[in-house]
């Protein structure tokens, strides 16, 4: 079985803080992870997968086996940065479902 | 290319009505799937499914639920007999052809809400 986790409902942060989202998978697997983003009043869209190894609006994520994680990170938050967040996992290579975590809502305060 | 379709974006129904929604994927795509998120929870899989095929039912309730994305025409969530429990937000997301490594792109879901 899949399992995604993300332990925070919500995570506030200040303007030019650091931001790490946590999230951590159980796949017994080949996963392939993504980070999906959802906007105030917009629809879910992908922010970055594993696979693309690279930074998207500022943010990164890296793909560590060991510790089964996935944690989404950014520098200096921005205002525009506030939304739901959520991790999600399927098996490489393969067009299946999505398994997701109850997603993280961030807060980027002022 | 307008995106994933679904409709309606908000629905009401009464105890026992049927509930239909409706996903139209993106132009070229051939792959629809259905999920469904309940309050304060995160997005549950329900149904994946190909032109005339239904690929993966793992995630669909075992009664009243069924699915179709049929040759022609959008795909169809279709819920029998609601029950106040299926109160949620439906998504549907489509993919291109291939197995390997496509995006799947989300839709702007439907709110359903039962009396």
């Amino acid at each position: 079985a899949q399992r995604v986790t993300q332990p925070e409902k919500l995570l506030s942060v200040f303007k030019g803080a650091p931001v790490e989202l946590k999230c951590n998978y159980s796949y017994s697997g080949s996963p392939e992870l993504f980070w999906y983003v959802q906007y105030s009043r917009q629809r879910l869209q992908l922010l970055l997968r594993h696979i693309s190894r690279e930074s998207i609006k500022g943010f990164t994520a890296d793909l560590n086996k060991g510790e089964t994680s996935f944690h989404l990170k950014k520098p200096f938050a921005q205002e525009e940065d506030s939304a739901m967040y959520y991790c999600a996992l399927r098996p490489t290579g393969t067009a299946s479902k999505l398994t997701f975590g109850t997603g993280t809502r961030l807060q980027v305060t002022l | 290319n307008a995106g994933v379709m679904q409709n309606p974006r908000h629905l009401v129904r009464r105890r026992g009505q049927e509930a239909r929604l409706r996903c139209s994927p993106m132009k070229g795509h051939s792959h629809v799937y259905w999920y469904r998120q309940l309050p304060e929870e995160g997005l549950k899989f329900m149904v994946y499914l190909q032109k005339e095929n239904i690929i993966d039912e793992s995630g669909m309730p075992k009664e009243r639920f069924s699915a179709e994305f049929p040759k022609e025409g959008p795909s169809i969530l279709r819920i029998q007999q609601v029950v106040r429990g299926d109160s949620a937000a439906y998504f549907c997301a489509s993919s291109p052809p291939g197995t390997a490594y496509n995006e799947q792109f989300f839709g702007p879901g439907t709110r359903l809400t039962v009396l």
